[in-house]
């Protein structure tokens, strides 16, 4: 079945150094892939997304590229900021009859001042 | 605009009771899906409804657990017999199918439920 692996955490940066977090999927057919973020005491919330390949989501400064030849849809930003500290998901959804998503497990991201 | 409520916010009950969680999706949304968060298994999906029927119970861990929705609006997901296993965060998404597809998920806040 369709499943999303991404990569674990805690990630602890220092504010304005670059980060990666790495996501792979498998999946039949062509799914979309999503980037959804969770901050402290807040709900989640869609980040960017990519709805086919080498689609390229960005918003906030974040970027994922979906890359059909390596199943991949990994999250960097150039220069992180305390405030980008949060957990991040990534996840897809086949679209289908449900559109349901599949998550991974999360990763934490703290960024240090 | 309003998004998508939940409540309780937090709901503590001992082993064995039953509890009622409640979602409200945006106005307009046809789409609605039950999701549980937890530590040992992550963010897993639970059940989708489209209207008022649900097509896709695949991720009810068990019978204990059950959801209906009314009007094509409020979802209510019950858990019987609560054990301490069903301790976690469940999350409520909504969203609009249209005539150039899936719609992106909206998230509530979440209902925290602890089984002691």
């Amino acid at each position: 079945g369709n499943s999303v692996t991404q990569m674990e955490g805690p990630v602890t940066l220092s504010e304005e150094a670059f980060l990666t977090i790495n996501c792979t999927y498998t999946a039949t057919g062509y799914p979309s892939l999503f980037w959804y973020v969770q901050y402290p005491g807040e709900g989640l919330q869609l980040l960017l997304k990519a709805t086919k390949a080498d689609d390229k989501g960005s918003n906030k400064g974040f970027e994922a590229t979906y890359r059909k030849e390596t199943t991949s849809f990994h999250l960097e930003k150039g220069s992180v900021q305390v405030s980008d500290s949060a957990v991040y998901f990534c996840a897809l959804s086949d679209g289908g009859a449900t559109n349901k998503l599949i998550f991974g497990t999360g990763t934490l991201l703290a960024v240090q001042p | 605009g309003a998004g998508v409520s939940q409540s309780p916010s937090n709901k503590v009950t001992e082993k064995g009771k039953d509890v009622e969680l409640r979602c409200d999706p945006i106005s307009g949304h046809t789409a609605l899906y039950w999701y549980r968060q937890s530590l040992g298994q992550g963010l897993e999906f639970l059940i989708y409804f489209q209207g008022n029927s649900a097509p896709d119970k695949s991720g009810l861990p068990s019978d204990r657990f059950s959801a209906e929705r009314t009007g094509g609006s409020v979802s209510t997901l019950t858990i019987q017999r609560t054990q301490q296993e069903d301790s976690a965060v469940y999350l409520c998404a909504s969203s609009l199918m249209s005539s150039g597809g899936w719609n992106e998920q909206f998230f509530g806040p979440g209902t925290r439920l602890t089984v002691l």
